[in-house]
C-alpha cells in the first residue's frame, strides 16, 4: 500500500480566491491523480500527473481552472482558481501500485481528501 | 462521463444480514475495484478483480465479475454496524479509475 497525506485536511474560502492542495506519497510513484466529489456525488478525475511532463486533463477541466505542479515523484500540488461555490467538493489525490507479482495489475490508493467550502 | 452504474443507490439491512451491492459498466475492462468511503473521508480499497477471474474473497467480502455481461456485486456478509459507509466500484480500463456512483449502505445494530 502507499501512505498518502493531504494539506488542507479542509478550508473556507471566498469566492474569487484560489487554493492549492498538497499531496505528499511515502514513496517514489511514476503517477499520481486528482479527483473531485462533488457533494454526495461520484468521484470523477480531473487529471493524470506524471513527473516531467503536463498533466494530462479529462474532459470538461482545463489547466487555467486547476492548475498541477508535479515537481518530484513523491509530491503534487493542485490549485482550484478563482473558485466558486460550484467548486465546493472534496479533493482528492490517489496514486496506483503496480502489483501481483507475475501477473501484474495496478491498484489505487487514496488520500484522505481536502474538503473545500467555497461561499 | 461516468462507466459504472451501482444499484441500489441506498441500502438499509440489520446487523448481521447479508448486503449485496451491484455495479455495471459499458466498455472493456482490464479490472474492477472495490472501495468503501465513510462519511465523507478517503477511500479505502477494499478487493480488486481482474477481467479474467470470476470470484474472489477476501474476509466477509465476495466480488464476482462476469464480463459478459458487463457487471460485478460486491457482497458482505454477517454485516456489522461499523460496514456503514459508501461503496463504489471502479474500473480500470487502461490505468485510469472511472468510479460509479455508489451505494451507501446502512447497517443497523
Amino acid at each position: 500500500s502507499a501512505v498518502i497525506s493531504q494539506k488542507p485536511s479542509r478550508d473556507i474560502c471566498q469566492r474569487g480566491t484560489s487554493l492549492t492542495i498538497q499531496c505528499q506519497v511515502d514513496s517514489q510513484v511514476t503517477m499520481m491523480f486528482w479527483y473531485r466529489q462533488q457533494p454526495g456525488q461520484s468521484l470523477t478525475l480531473i487529471a493524470t500527473a506524471n513527473q516531467g511532463s503536463e498533466a494530462t486533463y479529462e474532459s470538461g477541466f482545463v489547466i487555467d481552472k486547476f492548475p498541477i505542479s508535479r515537481p518530484n515523484l513523491t509530491f503534487s500540488t493542485l490549485t482550484v482558481s478563482n473558485m466558486s461555490p460550484e467548486d465546493s467538493s472534496i479533493y482528492l489525490c490517489s496514486v496506483d501500485r503496480t502489483s501481483g507479482g507475475f501477473n501484474r495489475y495496478n491498484e489505487q490508493f487514496f488520500g484522505p481528501g481536502t474538503r473545500l467550502t467555497v461561499l | 462521463s461516468q462507466q459504472g452504474e451501482e444499484d441500489p443507490q441506498a441500502l438499509s439491512i440489520q446487523e448481521g444480514e447479508n448486503a449485496t451491492m451491484n455495479c455495471s459498466y459499458k466498455t472493456s475492462i482490464n479490472n474492477l475495484q472495490w472501495y468503501r468511503q465513510n462519511s465523507g473521508r478517503g477511500l479505502v480499497h477494499l478487493i480488486l478483480i481482474r477481467s479474467n477471474e470470476r470470484e474472489k474473497h477476501s474476509g466477509r467480502l465476495r466480488v464476482t465479475l462476469d464480463t459478459s455481461k458487463k457487471s460485478s456485486s460486491l457482497l458482505i456478509t454477517a454485516s456489522r454496524a461499523a460496514d456503514t459507509a459508501s461503496y463504489f466500484c471502479a474500473t480500470d480500463a487502461g490505468g485510469k479509475l472511472i468510479f460509479g456512483q455508489g451505494t451507501e449502505l446502512s447497517v443497523k445494530p
